[in-house]
């Protein structure tokens, strides 16, 4: 059972533009949403995080979009720059487990 | 510079072999775990650590097993029971694994191909 869902599974945007990643999760009783970034060759690592009692969180050019009552969260990256072309994963957590749940990332191409 | 240290970074098997990966960590954080990555599928948790001498299993657990006896340390064995073990793997801790904002921090990984 696939308890988040993430799309697309790849994404081509120009230099200058907005990327936006999706995400969809089913239980409500997670209560952490972070977003894990990748570059090639090497592990992920945390690029921003939300919690439920917030619609919004902006860092940098980097904003989180969250919608608790259609259990869905948004990555947007703003001014998109070739340097972020990388695998971007959303996350769950919560509900009194011990687990970090990943989606299955999407593979985000700036072109210069 | 505090981190996780994954070794090997690339790793041949010969089928029917058993091979470990090392994972290290000196950021004196409780919680390890263990993911595998394959292509399309995310990260698949395959087992995970709370405190020393004690682990549990994660989702995919059949065919590997894992270690806890030094808080720093959390080694993952392949065993040949893995029908499909090609993938790279990634070594994570966290201060502990029950608090809501768990911040994970990822070793490099080790790729692991079976010949």
């Amino acid at each position: 059972q696939q308890q988040v869902k993430q799309s697309p599974q790849s994404l081509i945007v120009q230099k200058g533009g907005i990327s936006i990643i999706n995400c969809a999760y089913e239980n409500t009783a997670f209560d952490y949403f972070p977003w894990y970034q990748q570059f090639p060759g090497k592990g992920p690592a945390l690029l921003i995080a939300i919690r439920p009692d917030v619609s919004e969180k902006k860092e940098g050019r980097f904003t989180i979009s969250f919608n608790k009552s259609a259990k869905q969260f948004s990555l947007h990256i703003m001014d998109s720059q070739p340097g972020d072309s990388a695998t971007y994963f959303c996350a769950v957590k919560g509900g009194g487990g011990f687990k970090t749940i990943f989606g299955a990332g999407t593979r985000l191409f700036v072109k210069a | 510079d505090g981190g996780i240290t994954q070794s090997p970074k690339y790793l041949f098997r010969k089928e029917g072999q058993n091979v470990t990966l090392s994972c290290e960590q000196n950021l004196n954080h409780d919680a390890m775990y263990w993911y595998r990555q394959d292509p399309g599928q995310g990260l698949r948790l395959i087992y995970y650590s709370q405190i020393v001498n004690d682990f549990q299993k994660g989702d995919i657990a059949e065919g590997y097993s894992v270690s806890r006896e030094k808080k720093e340390s959390f080694p993952l064995t392949v065993t040949s029971a893995q029908k499909n073990p090609t993938a790279f793997y990634l070594c994570a801790s966290s201060i502990d694994a029950s608090s809501g904002a768990n911040v994970l921090t990822f070793g490099a990984g080790s790729r692991l191909t079976v010949l």
